[in-house]
């Protein structure tokens, strides 16, 4: 019955390691969006695409790159960890159409990179 | 660019408290504005939200009316219980880009703290 899931909630590797977060939705939405939240708890966009058009790409280092293989999923790899990476890493979802654009939200992801 | 301010936390509260939590934004146009709560460990979950002026928005015991004249839209609710300890962030959605893919703007969250 989860909305937004995300795989792995805890994820803890050495700096330089390559990594992938999943994430998947059951709205039926056609809009999904990569969100970092710092140690202060600040959450800022990274991405987001619509019907697998990537939409948003903020300033973010060109190690992450996002895929998004049908309008469900939304995965997010990072090459070559760096310790400025670790943060917690949510994913949302949203649809396009109904004026208001709420976003719903995975549990996020924790990671750590020592 | 469009922007959100919260208040300083954290705030503290007795149970059965009235909380406020102060909230104002930035925007060009009509933003769409939301609250979000994140218990501790968990994801953020929607709160409440308003899409244009003088909306009020409500769940929970908790509301906040859309104010286009100070830009505000302030949380509040009567009467707090402990269960209520959590983040709150207040956001909007720019208007001027309302279209697929649209990004949240979040403020910087209000750590609530009730004790019974």
């Amino acid at each position: 019955d989860t909305a937004v899931s995300q795989t792995p909630k805890y994820l803890v590797t050495q700096m330089g390691n390559d990594k992938s977060i999943k994430c998947e939705q059951n709205l039926g939405h056609d809009t999904m969006y990569w969100y970092k939240q710092d140690s202060k708890k600040f959450l800022k966009i990274m991405f987001s695409y619509n019907n697998k058009e990537l939409i948003i790409n903020e300033t973010v280092p060109n190690r992450f790159s996002p895929k998004s293989p049908d309008k469900a999923h939304l995965n997010l790899h990072i090459n070559s960890l760096e310790l400025g990476d670790s943060a917690v890493y949510f994913c949302a979802s949203s649809q396009a159409s109904g004026g208001a654009y709420e976003q719903y939200f995975g549990p996020g992801t924790r990671l750590t990179v020592t | 660019g469009d922007s959100v301010t919260q208040m300083e936390g954290p705030v503290t509260l007795s149970e059965e408290a009235f909380l406020t939590i102060n909230c104002t934004y930035t925007a060009t146009g009509y933003p769409s504005l939301f609250w979000y709560v994140q218990y501790p460990g968990e994801g953020l979950q929607l709160l409440l939200k308003a899409t244009k002026a003088d909306d009020k928005g409500s769940n929970k015991g908790f509301e906040a009316t859309y104010r286009k004249e100070t830009t505000s839209f302030h949380l509040e609710k009567g009467s707090v219980q402990v269960s209520d300890s959590a983040v709150y962030f207040c956001a909007l959605s720019e208007a001027r880009r309302r279209k697929a893919g649209t990004a949240l703007i979040f403020g910087k969250g209000t750590t609530l703290s009730v004790s019974s």
